[in-house]
């Protein structure tokens, strides 16, 4: 099993507040991704990392923005919240080769009141 | 450019059998497939490469016309665990002709299989 993880796992908060959404890895992935999925909807990629002090943003605008500092880490964060932002983001790393498959967190779902 | 999944949604009793088809518009490098149950995490079930590859589930099995940019994915002998929404994800090719490592994934297929 991948060893992918997110915190926190569910988030209610207020509009304004500054968000940041944690992803750890314990497999040495060189590619990381964040993807926003509404309920019973497809993934988006909102950014990815390809290693430490890369990151680019996915094909979804996002007004998140990502850091990637540490292999091991790559968290999102939002300066201020909005009511537009309530989905599910999930995070998802991988080897990188093309015959290689992405893991994915379980996921946080984020509500902004 | 997003793939497109079809059926959107299909019920089977258990046993029956089902294909789920993935198209696009533009050229692939590979094709992934995913499976995601309520609440939980897509959980990685096949790639399918350029040149005709595989490698995934053993009981699932998958196609991949590179010419047509499509692929299928065979669910034999369904069991109550296939349930789920099966999601294929397409990677493209870069200008070298290399995979681009991003997959942009189609709207998802969601199979019920009932007793």
């Amino acid at each position: 099993e991948a060893d992918i993880y997110q915190t926190p796992r569910y988030l209610v908060i207020g509009t304004g507040k500054k968000i940041t959404l944690e992803c750890s890895q314990t497999m040495g992935h060189d590619k990381m991704y964040w993807y926003q999925q509404d309920p019973g909807m497809e993934l988006h990629l909102i950014h990815y990392s390809y290693g430490v002090n890369s990151t680019e943003k996915g094909d979804l605008s996002s007004e998140s923005t990502v850091s990637r500092i540490r292999t091991e880490h790559f968290p999102l964060t939002l300066e201020s919240a909005r009511p537009s932002h309530t989905s599910q983001y999930l995070c998802a790393s991988g080897l990188g080769g093309t015959n290689q498959p992405q893991h994915f967190g379980d996921g946080t779902r984020l509500s902004i009141l | 450019q997003q793939p497109v999944q079809s059926p959107q949604a299909v019920i089977l009793r258990e046993g029956e059998d089902a294909v789920i088809n993935c198209s696009s518009s533009k050229a692939l490098y590979s094709v992934h497939w995913y499976r995601q149950k309520h609440g939980e995490a897509p959980v990685f079930l096949m790639i399918l490469l350029k040149g005709g590859e595989q490698k995934g589930h053993e009981k699932i099995s998958a196609s991949f016309n590179e010419k047509k940019q499509q692929s299928s994915l065979y669910l034999t002998a369904s069991q109550l665990s296939y349930s789920g929404t099966y999601f294929c994800g397409t990677e493209g090719a870069t200008y070298s002709g290399a995979g681009s490592y991003q997959l942009t994934f189609g709207k998802g297929t969601k199979l019920s299989v009932i007793p």
